[in-house]
């Protein structure tokens, strides 16, 4: 089994409509994030958790919000959606603050689309 | 200005060619210093990791560093049909978290 999974794996939805998307762990790390990946843009972080009552902001966290129900789940959810954030979004973990520690382990992906 | 460079390619190479990948930053700060590889469909995976300047091999792979000018390098020996995949470059200060750049297409024909 897959040591970080994201459900669901594809989803489309229409304007205005809230949805969320989970992701669950079995490495047992403390950390967890969210990034989308928009073409020309790479990797940008969204929202991430250092422990289960820590929660902080990334570099685009408008219009997102974040729920670390406990140490193995964390779920992002969209408000009310739009279509610009039709991306790819992905979950990682990580267990340590510096060296190889920081190596972050990224779920699958969901592939959302807008309408 | 980003705080990490990438281009994005694509980048075409026949089998057994010698490739090179390359990311500059900004940040002078930046001091851990990543390869993640991505398949298509899938999610990032590491490849690559150097603290601070320098180079480290791993089989066909080598990364570099070169704090001075602020630019890494990520070479690929005996290039293979199975290393065609996104190569994203990623760096972080101690504590903070990473910065990505945007990923080179990297496709090598049999």
């Amino acid at each position: 089994d897959a040591d970080v999974t994201q459900t669901p794996r594809n989803r489309i939805t229409k304007t205005g409509k809230r949805i969320m998307l989970e992701c669950s762990q079995t490495k047992g790390h403390d950390r967890m994030y969210w990034y989308r990946q928009d073409p020309g843009l790479g990797l940008r972080l969204i929202y991430y958790s250092f422990d289960v009552k820590d929660i902080n902001k990334g570099e685009i966290s408008d219009g997102y919000s974040v729920s670390r129900q406990a140490q193995a789940k964390f779920s992002l959810s969209l408000e009310s959606a739009i279509p610009n954030q039709t991306a790819l979004y992905f979950c990682a973990t990580s267990f340590g603050s510096a060296g190889e520690g920081e190596t972050q382990y990224f779920g699958p992906g969901t592939r959302l689309l807008v309408l | 200005q980003k705080e990490v460079e990438q281009d994005p390619g694509p980048l075409s190479v026949p089998e057994g060619a010698i490739v090179s990948l390359n990311c500059t930053y900004s940040n002078s700060a930046f001091q851990y210093f990543m390869w993640y590889r991505q398949y298509s469909r899938k999610g990032p995976e590491l490849l690559m990791y150097t603290y601070s300047s320098g180079n480290k091999e791993d089989g066909r792979f080598t990364a570099q560093v070169d704090k001075s000018s602020k630019y890494i390098s990520l070479f690929i020996r005996d290039s293979q049909p199975s290393d065609s995949a996104t190569y994203l470059c990623a760096m972080k200060t101690g504590a903070n978290n990473l910065f990505f750049g945007t990923g080179t297409r990297l496709t090598v024909i049999p």
